[in-house]
């Protein structure tokens, strides 16, 4: 079983909702991030939290928002979305540092799917 | 250049053969790096980090070369549970707190009985 949990694992929304992806984390980890999983392209990392500060943000559109109110949850709130945004959401979290070496394993959770009409 | 780049197969392999992955990476910074695995529709999980000199988990050695910024996984008398996409990944410390993984695109290995 997963220390990581998603929820929901599969979404259908409209172009005009309002939704929320969820990941908690059991694992005690310091740092949670989302990423984006397409087809036929490689895992995108889209945030970052460490100690549930926003450390990253890669160039992800406004209508992809996150919070993150503690260190073992973080949400996924989505607006507006537009079909070439379905994809695969993955979560994942890591107990993480800066030390040169400090190899870190980061566990994932079992993604949402998410299909926007 | 993309960052990490690996070959995406796929590789079609007989049960009981050896394989072996390449993967270059583009940052000279990069500093931790790693093998996942990802079977259909699941999510990714650490198959075994990448040492500089080198680490082996039964049927699977995994090698890193800084100079030319490559990392190998090989894998030894293959099973058809091989069978999955093999991401390769790479750490970069900013020194400013947790950095994301950066991944490949996966290698897709196919098992054939």
């Amino acid at each position: 079983e997963t220390g990581v949990t998603q929820t929901p694992r599969h979404l259908v929304m409209g172009m005009t909702n309002k939704k929320s992806l969820k990941c908690e984390q059991h694992l005690g980890h310091n740092a949670m991030y989302w990423y984006k999983q397409s087809a036929k392209k490689p895992l995108e990392l889209m945030f970052v939290y460490n100690f549930k500060e926003q450390t990253e943000n890669n160039s992800v559109p406004s209508r992809f928002s996150p919070e993150c109110p503690n260190s073992s949850h973080l949400f996924l709130h989505l607006h507006t979305l537009q079909p070439e945004d379905s994809a695969l959401y993955l979560c994942a979290s890591s107990q993480d540092g800066d030390r040169e070496g400090f190899n870190t394993e980061a566990f994932f959770g079992q993604g949402t799917r998410l299909t926007v009409v | 250049r993309k960052e990490v780049e690996q070959d995406p197969g796929p590789f079609n392999v007989p049960e009981g053969a050896t394989v072996a992955f390449n993967c270059t990476y583009s940052n000279s910074a990069s500093q931790s790096f790693f093998w996942y695995r990802q079977d259909c529709r699941k999510e990714p999980k650490l198959l075994m980090s990448v040492y500089s000199s080198g680490n082996e988990d039964g049927r699977f050695t995994a090698q890193l070369n800084r100079a030319s910024q490559y990392i190998s996984l090989l894998i030894r008398d293959s099973k058809l549970s091989d069978s999955a996409t093999y991401l390769c990944v790479v750490k970069t410390y900013s020194g400013g707190g947790a950095d994301g993984l950066t991944f490949g695109k996966g290698t897709h290995l196919i098992i054939q009985p």
